[in-house]
């Protein structure tokens, strides 16, 4: 079984571009759960696709947003990216809604903005 | 407010050694997972948790919901536990998602 898919695995953007990162979860998932880690900031909660719809939503800026596709796959968008933004973005899939069962990460796309 | 603590910060221990790591949280949560990242970036759950205890080998995670307290206990440890042990909370009420800053564990042989 195919695990959590991301990608790219790494890229380099510059200041005021924008990035869309992809996550397919694992075939039959229908939770994705989106995370930015930092050195300084740690692991934080972006947002959660369940069933095409947003369930849960962190304390990011609107720049940051996200979608989710019919057969589950998603994608995290972040526009007008800022120094800052510079980070290792994981998703994780589950069966069920965020938190109710066991979470399962890709192995992140890193991102770096000059 | 929502808060998560994790301690220790850091823990360096000798092979067999019995660990003990604690997270504590503010207020009232749906769940609770415990999750382990090896250097590399990769993110593995060990452990859901609302209540009680449970066991996966020589891991071990209680939860006590009226003291607000989790634990994840490495029983017989082993150079490969080296990795930073994180817990991550869903808060009852607001739904927010909280992780803890970590816990470094250096296992020596």
């Amino acid at each position: 079984k195919a695990g959590v898919t991301q990608t790219p695995r790494y890229l380099i953007k510059t200041r005021g571009q924008q990035v869309t990162l992809s996550c397919s979860p694992i075939s039959g998932h229908r939770s994705v759960s989106w995370y930015q880690q930092t050195p300084g900031q740690g692991l934080q909660f972006l947002f959660e696709y369940f069933s095409e719809t947003q369930r849960n939503k962190g304390n990011f800026p609107g720049r940051f947003s996200g979608r989710q596709f019919s057969n589950s796959r998603s994608e995290m968008n972040v526009s007008t990216l800022e120094l800052g933004d510079s980070a290792l973005y994981l998703c994780a899939s589950s069966l069920g809604q965020l938190f109710t069962g066991e979470l399962f990460f890709g192995e992140g796309s890193r991102l770096t903005v000059l | 407010k929502n808060e998560v603590e994790q301690s220790p910060q850091n823990l360096t221990a000798q092979e067999g050694e019995f660990i003990t790591i604690n997270c504590s949280y503010s207020v009232g949560i749906s769940a609770l997972h415990w999750l382990q990242q090896h250097p590399g970036g990769g993110i593995v759950s060990l452990f859901m948790l609302s209540s009680g205890k449970k066991k996966h080998g020589r891991l071990i995670a209680t939860i006590n919901i009226q003291e607000k307290h989790s634990s994840l206990h490495i029983t017989a440890s082993h150079p490969r536990d080296s990795a930073v042990y994180i817990c991550a909370v869903r808060f009852r009420g607001d739904d927010k998602i909280i992780f803890g800053k970590g816990t470094r564990l250096h296992i020596l042989p």
